[in-house]
């Protein structure tokens, strides 16, 4: 099955500090990659995803990057604000069996120092 | 109601105890999921549901059963619950159950059982 793996587990940057989470995939099937940013004791939320047909994609200070051949994305927040901190998970998305199977990193708590 | 949410916000169960956590979404979304989060280990899909009547097993389903009457509502059982179902417990529903649609959660539940 998909196996999803996720750096770094924690992240500490400066405020204006550009932040950067990479993950890997192992089935090359997947085709929608979704990020998520989960604050504490909330519900996780969709910031940015990429569909395998792009390589990459930007909202405002958010962008995601996919290298298909190397079955690796990363997200990327630049001039990074404190309300920034949180968990961010990213996943793997394929249609597997007859349903959706969403494959999701482990997270990276992100901390960003004012 | 406005999108998806979550009935209790938290509960605290004595093992043995069987208990039902309710979702209910108004979107008119086909596509249905539970998902149990735990420290470390990322969100985990329990059970999914593609369309109304229909029931699917996700990665750790065992120890909970669900039921998908109608569109809106898809509650998740715990017939017995033991120690190990201590966990946040997410709802998430989804336009389509082909793969590249965004899922959305509900607020979770909080769930411990003593």
């Amino acid at each position: 099955g998909e196996n999803v793996e996720q750096h770094p587990s924690t992240l500490s940057v400066q405020e204006g500090d550009s932040a950067v989470i990479k993950c890997t995939y192992s089935d090359s099937a997947s085709n929608y990659f979704p990020w998520y940013k989960q604050e504490l004791g909330k519900r996780p939320q969709l910031i940015i995803d990429i569909r395998s047909n792009v390589g990459e994609k930007k909202d405002q200070r958010i962008a995601v990057t996919l290298n298909k051949t190397a079955k690796h994305f990363s997200l990327h927040i630049t001039e990074t604000q404190p309300e920034d901190s949180a968990v961010y998970f990213c996943a793997a998305s394929i249609r597997s069996g007859g349903y959706q199977k969403v494959t999701f990193g482990t997270g990276t708590k992100l901390q960003v120092i004012p | 109601i406005a999108g998806i949410t979550q009935a209790p916000t938290s509960q605290i169960l004595a093992a043995g105890r069987r208990m039902t956590l309710r979702c209910t979404q108004d979107m008119r979304h086909n596509a249905m999921y539970w998902y149990r989060q735990d420290l470390g280990l990322g969100l985990r899909l329990i059970h999914y549901s593609n369309t109304a009547g229909t029931t699917g097993k996700g990665e750790v389903p065992d120890g909970y059963s669900v039921s998908r009457a109608n569109t809106d509502d898809f509650p998740l059982t715990l017939a017995s619950a033991v120690p190990s179902q201590t966990s946040v417990y997410f709802c998430a529903s989804s336009d389509s159950p082909l793969g590249t649609d965004t899922q959305y959660f509900g607020p979770g539940t909080r769930l411990t059982v003593l």
